[in-house]
């Protein structure tokens, strides 16, 4: 079983519309992200998450919110989806090392979403 | 601020032909360079860790370097499953925040 699982894996939204992608992880980390990725422009930090009662703004967060509903999930809201959101998600987790830093993340397998 | 550079964009490569892909970086006391590999439509899948200057890495037919300024990842006799785009990322002395690279799409020919 995958150790990082979103839903849904695609989704057709209209403009305006409110959605939420989710993510759920079994790996036990402490932190989780939230990235879109678009053609051309590489992996953007969205929001990201230390533990359940604290949570980050990236460098993209207008337009988006997330919730830390467990330590095991994360999810991210669309509150009135536009075009330019039209992009591929990635929910990713990492661990604390012994040195008090992040190890590396591991990624799920994406949400592919289309605002028309 | 953070930034990364990988060269070629893209690579096209015969089966058995060895080669390098760079990533340059500069970055306000690393903390970690990472590369990934990502297959069309999936999420990234981690390869490696470097932390400091001369430290290298291998995995199958990929040998990761890294230097103060750039890393290498080398590819000896690829084959046709080595087709992906791989990514560079680097962490900074924020100590939570990514900055990845845009990424090489590696084609290699049979």
């Amino acid at each position: 079983d995958a150790d990082v699982t979103q839903t849904p894996r695609n989704r057709i939204t209209k403009t305006g519309k409110r959605i939420m992608l989710e993510c759920s992880q079994t790996k036990g980390h402490d932190r989780m992200y939230w990235y879109r990725q678009d053609p051309g422009l590489g992996l953007q930090l969205i929001y990201y998450s230390f533990d359940v009662k604290d949570i980050n703004k990236g460098e993209i967060s207008d337009g988006y919110s997330v919730s830390r509903q467990a330590q095991a999930k994360f999810s991210l809201s669309l509150e009135s989806a536009i075009p330019n959101q039209t992009a591929l998600y990635f929910c990713a987790t990492s661990d604390r090392n012994s040195g008090g830093g992040y190890n590396e993340q591991f990624f799920g397998p994406g949400t592919r979403l289309t605002v028309l | 601020e953070d930034q990364v550079t990988q060269s070629p964009e893209a690579l096209r490569l015969q089966e058995g032909e060895s080669s390098s892909l760079n990533c340059s970086y500069t970055v306000s006391g690393l903390r970690g360079l990472f590369w990934y590999r990502q297959d069309p439509g999936k999420g990234p899948e981690f390869l490696f860790t470097l932390y400091s200057a001369g430290e290298e890495k291998e995995k199958e037919r990929l040998k990761a370097t890294l230097t103060k300024k750039e890393s290498f990842l080398h590819i000896t006799a690829p084959k046709p499953e080595d087709s992906a785009t791989y990514l560079c990322a680097v962490r900074g002395g924020s100590n939570y925040k990514l900055t990845f690279g845009k990424g090489t799409l590696l084609t290699v020919n049979p």
